[in-house]
């Protein structure tokens, strides 16, 4: 399995627009996680997906941010208005309902808004 | 409700020297403790994990953790330090029971001087 796989890995964009990050789990992972690293604020889990359903968005930050997974090979995170403060590395990461399996993440989005 | 603690931002050793890296955590159900690594410009790697059985558990790269549970602790170690270690470790939690959501620590910077 090629991992988990996310795009793209760097977006740089302009204040007002939308982003949007992609994430492809692992096969036959059951969760996925969005995370986000900042230095201030260190790794914070923005929202989770088990079997494609949406269980716990308090992470995320505001109504500008949404997440959807349409299957279980495929999600999205979306920025739309995108601010300067929205810079920071997005990451997904994908596990089994297996206990005491690890999260694997993606290489991350490196999301940079002017 | 789970939580852990990172002590040391950074953390600087020398070439050749024992590293250690603390983690404390607290979890209201038995915990699954892991331990990751991530270089820079890339994604969380696992470096090793305690689930049950015998509480020294060896990772890769020669780093291992004990789980001490009267301590709360799940500190890694590594005997002699390498440039290639340089990098940041995230000690994180699982609960082995109800809502499997992993809980990250703030992170410690690991700096190896020649």
């Amino acid at each position: 399995d090629a991992g988990v796989i996310q795009s793209p890995r760097h977006e740089v964009t302009e204040m007002g627009q939308e982003v949007t990050l992609r994430c492809k789990p692992i096969s036959g992972h059951d969760y996925l996680f969005w995370y986000r690293q900042t230095m201030m604020r260190g790794l914070e889990l923005l929202i989770y997906f088990n079997n494609n359903v949406p269980i716990d968005d308090s992470g995320m930050p505001e109504d500008r941010f949404s997440a959807k997974m349409p299957n279980a090979s495929f999600s999205t995170l979306k920025i739309q208005p995108s601010e300067p403060r929205d810079s920071a590395v997005y990451f997904c990461a994908s596990s089994s309902r297996d206990r005491g399996t690890e999260a694997f993440f993606g290489q991350g989005t490196r999301l940079t808004v002017v | 409700a789970q939580s852990v603690t990172q002590l040391g931002s950074h953390v600087s050793v020398s070439e050749g020297a024992l590293v250690l890296l603390r983690c404390n955590y607290s979890s209201s159900v038995p915990p699954y403790l892991f331990w990751y690594v991530q270089y820079p410009n890339q994604g969380l790697q696992l470096l090793l994990k305690y689930t049950t059985g015998a509480t020294l558990v060896k990772g890769i790269n020669g780093f291992e953790a004990e789980f001490k549970k009267s301590e709360t602790s799940f500190h890694l170690t590594k005997p002699s330090a390498h440039m290639s270690d340089a990098a940041e470790y995230f000690c994180a939690v699982s609960p082995s029971g109800g809502s499997y959501i992993p809980t990250f620590g703030r992170g410690t910077s690991l700096i190896v001087h020649p």
